[in-house]
């Protein structure tokens, strides 16, 4: 059975770089069929697409962070990780991790199998 | 982007009576080359991450009771709970993954009357 478990600091500064790592059990990131996604939530708000990730390096990541996301995969520990950049109050959320769906050619779809989410507060 | 606005922002529905949450998207998405509506449904309960309901508008996840179902194409999408049970109490979300940026709705409420 498939499981993510997201992992990182629950607390940043303001300016400083916020780095999470999912960590992949029961199922390879290496699979043609997926793609990797990060998405969050702020307390209260709802659900925001960071950006997301192929085994073979593919990135798409969303317009309004890419000036500050990078999103990166290491195959042999099964794991990959998101950081963000110059962080700000704004980006306190709750942070998940996420397969998605693919079908080789398309657009990654939807996200079958969730983390359970880590939260992430930018204060100093 | 794509403008995903779900309605009602909050619904309150008696126990065994019928859920209805609508979902517009600001331009179409269904790809006609294989007339699939590229367009998902999501169930969040407090704590706990969003869990798959429905995708290509209509399929039903593995697991999910046959209670809930999708509709609609092109713009227009709505996820009905036919009967409502207490555990169906969540925000439930829309996303459509048509064209990037990955967009969701902004949730609607559901609570039992």
């Amino acid at each position: 059975q498939l499981q993510l478990q997201e992992s990182g600091p629950g607390l940043v500064k303001p300016s400083e770089t916020l780095s999470l790592t999912c960590t992949v059990s029961g199922g390879s990131i290496s699979s043609t069929s997926y793609y990797w996604g990060w998405i969050r939530q702020p307390p209260g708000k709802g659900l925001e697409w960071i950006a997301n990730i192929y085994y073979s390096g593919t990135t798409f990541y969303n317009p309004s962070l890419k000036s500050r996301v990078t999103i990166s995969l290491d195959t042999s520990k099964n794991q990959f990780s998101l950081k963000l950049t110059s962080v700000t109050a704004a980006d306190t959320a709750v942070y998940y991790c996420a397969r998605q769906i693919y079908n080789f050619g398309d657009y990654p779809y939807y996200f079958d199998q969730w983390g359970q989410g880590t939260l992430v507060t930018v204060s100093s | 982007d794509i403008v995903m606005t779900q309605s009602p922002d909050s619904l309150a529905v008696s126990l065994g009576e019928r859920a209805t949450i609508n979902c517009k998207s600001s331009q179409s998405v269904l790809y006609r080359s294989n007339n699939k509506n590229y367009l998902a449904w999501y169930q969040q309960k407090p704590g706990q991450p969003p869990k798959l309901l429905i995708y290509w508008a209509s399929t039903r996840e593995s697991g999910v009771p046959d209670r809930f179902s999708g509709s609609g194409s092109g713009t227009d999408f709505t996820l009905t709970i036919s009967s409502l049970q207490a555990e169906d109490v969540a925000v439930y979300y829309c996303q459509q993954y048509y064209g990037s940026p990955i967009t969701f709705g902004q949730g609607t409420r559901l609570e039992i009357k």
